[in-house]
């Protein structure tokens, strides 16, 4: 099992540019979460899908975007991205019933 | 909504000593409590948690206690080594089935040999 996947590692953007972050997870879990982690703010949920088919906002949403493209792949997009978002990150996924979260290695974005 | 505040932001202790993070809740609803463990280049990884009904949980040297009355939990790791080195993370969530876990901002803890 490859746990949670994220691509890219790295990416730089220029302010404006949009990009879509991929997460899959091989793990047959119900539930994923998109996070953003900054220095001394800890990470912080953007969105989360509860189950294939849904997802809501979390507690940081502006600017983004997301889509639950089928029970593993959860995708985060900026449309326009802006330098307040640069930042670290971090998919995540859960078993229905099971509070434990497994994340990812972690995306880190750079917007010029 | 659910506020947690962890201190203290950095700990540096020698090896074999002990180390205590603390975190504060603000919703008296929560009732799980998750540690979080981040190691360099890597994504944050489940090392104990404690529900309410628990006020203390143990696993090999990680403890966690839990005082509901004052809103606060802790992680106790004692005989630490090199390789306790990162950023704890603890969170807090009201355990309705789905979680939506709020964290701390995170303690570097640095073990030196």
């Amino acid at each position: 099992n490859a746990g949670v996947t994220q691509t890219p590692k790295f990416q730089v953007l220029k302010t404006g540019q949009s990009m879509t972050l991929q997460c899959a997870q091989d793990m047959n879990h119900n539930s994923m979460y998109w996070y953003r982690q900054d220095p001394g703010m800890g990470l912080r949920l953007i969105y989360y899908s509860a189950s294939e088919g849904t997802t809501d906002k979390g507690e940081v949403p502006n600017g983004y975007n997301v889509s639950r493209l089928n029970k593993r792949e959860f995708s985060l997009r900026l449309e326009s991205a802006a330098p307040s978002q640069t930042s670290v990150y971090f998919c995540a996924s859960s078993k229905a019933g099971v509070n434990e979260q497994f994340f990812g290695p972690g995306t880190r974005l750079t917007v010029l | 909504g659910e506020n947690v505040e962890q201190h203290p932001s950095t700990l540096s202790v020698q090896e074999g000593d002990s180390a205590v993070i603390k975190c504060t809740y603000s919703d008296s609803a929560s009732n799980y409590f998750p540690w979080y463990k981040q190691e360099l280049g890597k994504g944050p990884q489940l090392i104990i948690d404690i529900r309410s009904n628990v006020g203390e949980k143990k696993d090999q040297r990680i403890a966690v206690t839990l005082n509901k009355t004052a809103k606060h939990f802790s992680l106790h790791i004692t005989e630490t080594q090199p390789e306790d080195s990162a950023v704890y993370f603890c969170a807090a969530t009201e355990n309705t089935g789905f979680q939506k876990l709020v964290f701390g901002t995170g303690t570097r803890l640095l073990v030196s040999p």
